[in-house]
């Protein structure tokens, strides 16, 4: 049950576009097109943001999108606005059980 | 509105017991596998455990295994989390969430707010 391995920190200007990466193995990322992201503010609860790899909830924007290379998912964020400052979760189904990644602290300058 | 409503959060001593609550609205609980996700202060997001719609199978991560027991009443709409010989490490903000389908395997879709654990003398 090891955790997934995401960059500590991303950050990008206004209307600029960042790409968060989540690498896993072939137990987890590449084994299963399960692969989620959650959007976290400060002391509030994580929002679903991506869900099986591509697909958007609805009322989550379109700037946000997510895909999948072997054992690497990656989350985007096109047009950078400063509420999309906050931590970012990938995770993955494997065997039953459901491993995170370690989070990614997104700034927006 | 669909809604999860966490509590029995709490300050605890080592080796102490805790059950937590979730109790659930606006959507049909017995279809849906719910799930406990914890957060440690300042620290990122990890899976506890897991229980089908049926509450028949559930699934634990492995630092609570014999410790902790998940387990839900349909008839309440309310999942539980009984925790038993809790430690430091336990020390978290513990998350319900709802599976966004029927299949164990699919996101987390709907989050309650959280409840503090904290396991200190």
């Amino acid at each position: 049950q090891s955790a997934l391995t995401q960059p500590a920190s991303v950050s990008g200007s206004p209307g600029q576009s960042i790409t968060i990466s989540c690498t896993g193995s072939s137990s987890d990322v590449g084994g299963y097109n399960y692969v989620s992201w959650y959007q976290q503010h400060p002391d509030k609860a994580p929002k679903l943001m991506i869900y099986e790899v591509t697909n958007r909830p609805s009322g989550v924007s379109n700037r946000f999108s997510g895909s999948k290379s072997g054992n690497t998912a990656s989350l985007t964020i096109s047009g950078l606005q400063a509420e999309d400052e906050a931590d970012y979760y990938c995770s993955s189904y494997t065997n039953y059980i459901v491993v995170f990644g370690g989070g990614t602290k997104l700034t927006v300058l | 509105e669909v809604q999860l409503l966490e509590s029995g959060g709490g300050l605890v001593q080592p080796g102490g017991s805790l059950r937590l609550s979730c109790a659930a609205s606006g959507f049909t609980f017995n279809a849906f596998a719910m799930t406990w996700v914890r957060q440690a202060p300042g620290k990122g997001l990890e899976w506890v455990s897991s229980i089908s719609g049926s509450g028949s199978s559930t699934y634990y991560t492995d630092s609570v295994k014999g410790r902790f027991t998940i387990s839900r009443d349909n008839s309440k709409n309310t999942l539980y989390l009984q925790m038993n010989s809790l430690r430091a490490e336990d020390t978290a903000v513990y998350y319900c969430a709802k599976y966004r389908t029927t299949m164990i395997a699919s996101a987390f879709d709907i989050w309650g707010q959280g409840t503090m654990v904290t396991v200190s003398s």
